[in-house]
């Protein structure tokens, strides 16, 4: 089925262990984006990426790295996890230009850090 | 800095009911708003956009509308059911258009049989 898949589905880290959060999608949309959504915040964007080869922080980057490997897969680093990295991460594309315009989320990825 | 709100942050109806969402942002020069829906331990699934020029979209039961000037968006949903129980989520897109939204909290939806 098209849309956007993340992997893991669920993480438990150690404080400063490190991982990478990895997403693709198939509909060949240009941007891509990594939220985290905590309780009582919403959600907050992290890194987007407006097309392959191009990455731009978010709201929220600090401790996070991203990397746009091609135009389908978008990959979230974690180099030193911290607790409060716990979170559940999104991954979403869109597709901005003409008049298709629809924002896909994956189903998430729930990251706990002890 | 864009910031947006909706109230109420949880809501609980009987079957049949017609209700309404609210979301408020602080900057009216927005690209576009959209509402989202997220079921429990889901990602989340777009139901409706606006684009600024725009004042409600519609689909199915639902309509969502925009009031660019005073900031505001509202989601109706008509003769709600327990399946649409989940959290209704809006966001703006800022106006120039990167797909960077910012959500609000959301407001949690029950709809009791």
């Amino acid at each position: 089925n098209a849309g956007v898949t993340q992997t893991p589905k669920f993480q438990v880290l150690k404080t400063g262990q490190s991982m990478t959060l990895q997403c693709a999608q198939d509909m060949n949309h240009n941007s891509m984006y990594w939220y985290r959504q905590d309780p009582g915040m919403g959600l907050r964007l992290i890194y987007y990426s407006a097309s392959e080869g191009t990455t731009d922080k978010g709201e929220v980057p600090n401790g996070y790295n991203v990397s746009r490997l091609n135009k389908r897969e978008f990959s979230l680093r974690l180099e030193s996890a911290a607790p409060s990295q716990t979170s559940v991460y999104f991954c979403a594309s869109e597709n901005l230009q003409g008049n298709s315009y629809g924002y896909t989320f994956g189903s998430g990825t729930r990251l706990t850090v002890v | 800095k864009q910031e947006v709100t909706q109230i109420p942050a949880a809501l609980s109806v009987p079957e049949g009911e017609n209700l309404v969402l609210n979301c408020s942002f602080t900057d009216s020069a927005i690209y576009n708003l959209q509402w989202f829906r997220q079921d429990p331990g889901k990602g989340l699934t777009s139901l409706l956009l606006i684009q600024s020029s725009q004042r409600e979209q519609t689909s199915g039961r639902l309509n969502a509308s925009l009031d660019k000037s005073s900031g505001r968006s509202t989601l109706y949903i008509a003769a709600s059911q327990p399946g649409d129980s989940a959290t209704y989520l809006c966001a703006v897109d800022g106006s120039s258009n990167t797909g960077k939204l910012i959500f609000g909290q959301g407001t949690t939806l029950q709809v009791k049989p």
